[in-house]
């Protein structure tokens, strides 16, 4: 079983559309939890960082995490064109495992 | 702003050549990794360091070493590179070892290995 694990995509919705990207790891005892979004050709930048059950709202993102089904999203609101990308779950216990990724395309 | 720098972008070995691939930190931060990434892999773990002169392994040290003899630098090493190892390598840094610690990516290097 794989450390992390994300629906694999790729997921295309039309621009104005909410996004759902869908994350579940496999150590219980993890503590914490990030999505990094990474455009073709680039490094991963952090977008969303969450330790606490529950949502987390930043902008048009929002995380949500529960930990008793270890399972962590991410809810894009209004996607836009420029939200295209790749988009990795990490979950951090003693070390930073990623999933493999979901590749997200906006229809304009 | 944090700043990860991998000195090379693009590279071309050829089969068992020794490889360094250079990564500078400019945050004073006491930890650094390298990943690689490859196409519907993720991000894995190849070495990393809590502090100069120290190491661990990640997922994935086969064929890799590492060197952190500063603080703000911490190298990877292909003694013997094989075209296994083509793939896109990842820097990264974090302030220390707690576990909400942000981490930092450099641009990543791509290594072909011929």
């Amino acid at each position: 079983q794989k450390e992390v694990e994300q629906n694999s995509g790729p997921l295309s919705v039309p621009e104005g559309a909410i996004a759902s990207l869908n994350c579940t790891y496999s150590d219980r005892g993890s503590q914490s939890f990030f999505w990094y979004r990474q455009y073709s050709g680039k490094s991963p930048e952090l977008i969303m960082s969450i330790y606490s059950n529950g949502d987390k709202e930043d902008g048009r993102f929002t995380a949500q995490l529960n930990k008793a089904s270890q399972y962590v999203s991410l809810l894009i609101r209004d996607s836009q064109p420029s939200d295209s990308a790749t988009y990795l779950c990490a979950v951090n216990k003693n070390k930073l495992s990623f999933g493999a990724g979901t590749t997200v395309t906006v229809r304009a | 702003d944090v700043k990860v720098t991998q000195s090379s972008r693009y590279l071309v070995k050829r089969t068992g050549e020794k490889v360094f691939l250079e990564c500078v930190q400019d945050m004073d931060h006491e930890n650094m990794f390298w990943y690689r990434q490859d196409p519907g892999l993720g991000l894995r773990l190849i070495y990393f360091s809590y502090d100069v002169k120290m190491k661990e392994k990640g997922d994935i040290p086969e064929g890799y070493s590492v060197s952190r003899e500063k603080k703000e630098r911490f190298s990877l090493i292909l003694e013997s590179a094989s075209t296994n190892q083509t793939s896109m390598y990842l820097c990264a840094s974090s302030l220390n070892g707690g576990s909400g610690n942000t981490i930092y990516f450099g641009e990543g290097s791509w290594l072909t290995v011929v």
